[in-house]
């Protein structure tokens, strides 16, 4: 069964340091969404991609944050300059079209800023 | 803005018994999605409600959309360590993509 995959699956940095999450949606999935998740809370939504920009975005998609599908098959999120409150785990997620099609989530990238 | 809430925060029960959990929207929705995660997982689709009053059921596994779209239930019927895990429900408002998680409900099977 295809899969979102996820890379890498930890990752480590220092406060104001840059990071790119990326992420292989599934391949005939035309929409890609991030999402993150602080430890032991809720799954927020950050930012949805269609047609090769931004479709939506939440309040927390601030500046820091940007995406891009730089290929065919890669999906990136970007935090420019990380903050201690950054450190979350971010989903990555596609579907096949928008509203009516269920996400498939890939297994997610744990962020720690230290 | 869309406000969501999902009751309870917690559910401890023995094996066996019966878990509900419900989710109430602020708005008329255009449709919900109920999510589960186990733990150190991540959130896998269950189902999708979209007519008012429909009900839909996976095995063990009910789900209500009431009948002015703006809440919704999950029921498991005898639960199973299985079934241990956090159910968000993921309502749509009208012309959304995206999802709004609920708080969600997290499951403890005791066995």
């Amino acid at each position: 069964e295809p899969e979102v995959t996820q890379t890498p699956s930890h990752q480590v940095t220092q406060m104001g340091q840059e990071v790119i999450l990326r992420c292989v949606p599934i391949s005939n999935h035309l929409y890609f969404y991030w999402y993150r998740q602080i430890l032991g809370q809720k799954v927020e939504f950050l930012v949805s991609f269609y047609n090769n920009e931004i479709s939506e975005k939440s309040e927390i998609f601030d500046d820091q944050f940007s995406v891009e599908r730089p290929d065919g098959s890669n999906f990136t999120l970007k935090i420019r300059s990380t903050k201690l409150e950054d450190s979350a785990m971010y989903f990555c997620a596609s579907s096949l079209d928008g509203q009516d099609y269920e996400q498939y989530f890939g297994p997610g990238t744990r962020l720690t800023v230290t | 803005g869309q406000q969501v809430m999902q009751i309870p925060q917690y559910q401890h029960v023995q094996e066996g018994e019966d878990f509900t959990t419900y989710c109430n929207s602020s708005t008329t929705l255009s449709n919900i999605q109920w999510y589960k995660q186990r733990p150190g997982g991540h959130p896998v689709f269950l189902i999708q409600l979209v007519k008012s009053g429909e009900v839909k059921k996976q095995k063990r596994l009910t789900f209500q959309f009431g009948e002015a779209k703006k809440n919704s239930s999950l029921h498991i019927t005898a639960t199973q360590t299985t079934d241990v895990g956090t159910y968000f429900c993921a309502p749509r408002g009208t012309g959304a993509n995206n999802l709004f998680f609920g708080t969600g409900t997290r499951l403890t099977v005791i066995p």
